[in-house]
């Protein structure tokens, strides 16, 4: 159980261009999902809360009109970089956060494979 | 600070040798101690975990120690396998949100 899907698994785009990435939780209901950004031999750094429902929570020095995040379902949260260069070429990696335990599950995360994300 | 300081960074050891992987952390509020495994182009998968009211959980060869006066916590691989080298991370549960450790690259020598 617990399993989060990512799709596409590596995309490649043009400087300038939009890039939609997509998570899912296949067989739990997530109303938390995060998405995270990582760089070669670099940790996992969050770029912002995503709550179905409403809208995502930023962390601090994250451009909220470039990385655009929609929760509009139980199950699917996007990640859609707008306008793409290629700094923003990384691996994007989001997580769900099963909230059927309760608050003793507040904190446990299962992540998707992650998007290889290139930008030429 | 917020982070969370992981050591070492890189790690070799031969197989069936023990693996040792040490965080510390500063926010004494946090009760929630996970540990995830990431291999080369996947995401990370959490192999174990420990909330603050234990201070230490086993799962086979694998073990996490927890001293919340000395604010860390260890990740013990026993009877390590080549299929163990990975890159592990650390993290601490704060606010909803789990704040990584830098990570460390273990390699597994046969």
């Amino acid at each position: 159980g617990a399993v989060v899907s990512q799709h596409p698994s590596w995309v490649i785009c043009k400087s300038g261009t939009s890039v939609k990435i997509e998570c899912r939780s296949l067989d739990f209901q997530a109303t938390t999902m995060f998405w995270y950004r990582q760089f070669p031999k670099q940790s996992l750094m969050l770029m912002a809360t995503s709550n179905e429902g409403s809208k995502a929570t930023y962390e601090q020095g994250v451009e909220k009109d470039k990385f655009l995040i929609n929760h509009a379902s139980l199950t699917l949260s996007t990640l859609t970089v707008t306008s793409a260069h290629p700094e923003d070429s990384s691996f994007y990696i989001c997580s769900a956060r099963d909230e059927g335990g309760g608050v003793l599950y507040l904190y446990e995360q299962y992540f998707g494979p992650g998007t290889r994300l290139t930008v030429t | 600070g917020e982070n969370v300081e992981q050591h070492p960074s890189t790690l070799s050891v031969q197989e069936g040798d023990s693996a040792v992987i040490k965080c510390t952390y500063s926010d004494s509020a946090s009760n929630y101690f996970p540990w995830y495994k990431q291999e080369l182009g996947k995401g990370p998968q959490l192999i174990i975990d420990i909330r603050s009211n234990v201070g230490e959980k086993k799962d086979q060869r694998i073990a996490v120690t927890l001293n919340k006066t000395a604010k860390h916590f260890s990740l013990h691989i026993t009877e390590t396998q080549p299929e163990d080298s990975a890159v592990y991370f650390c993290a601490q549960g704060r606010g909803g949100k789990l704040i990584f450790g830098q990570g460390t690259e273990l390699s597994v020598k046969p």
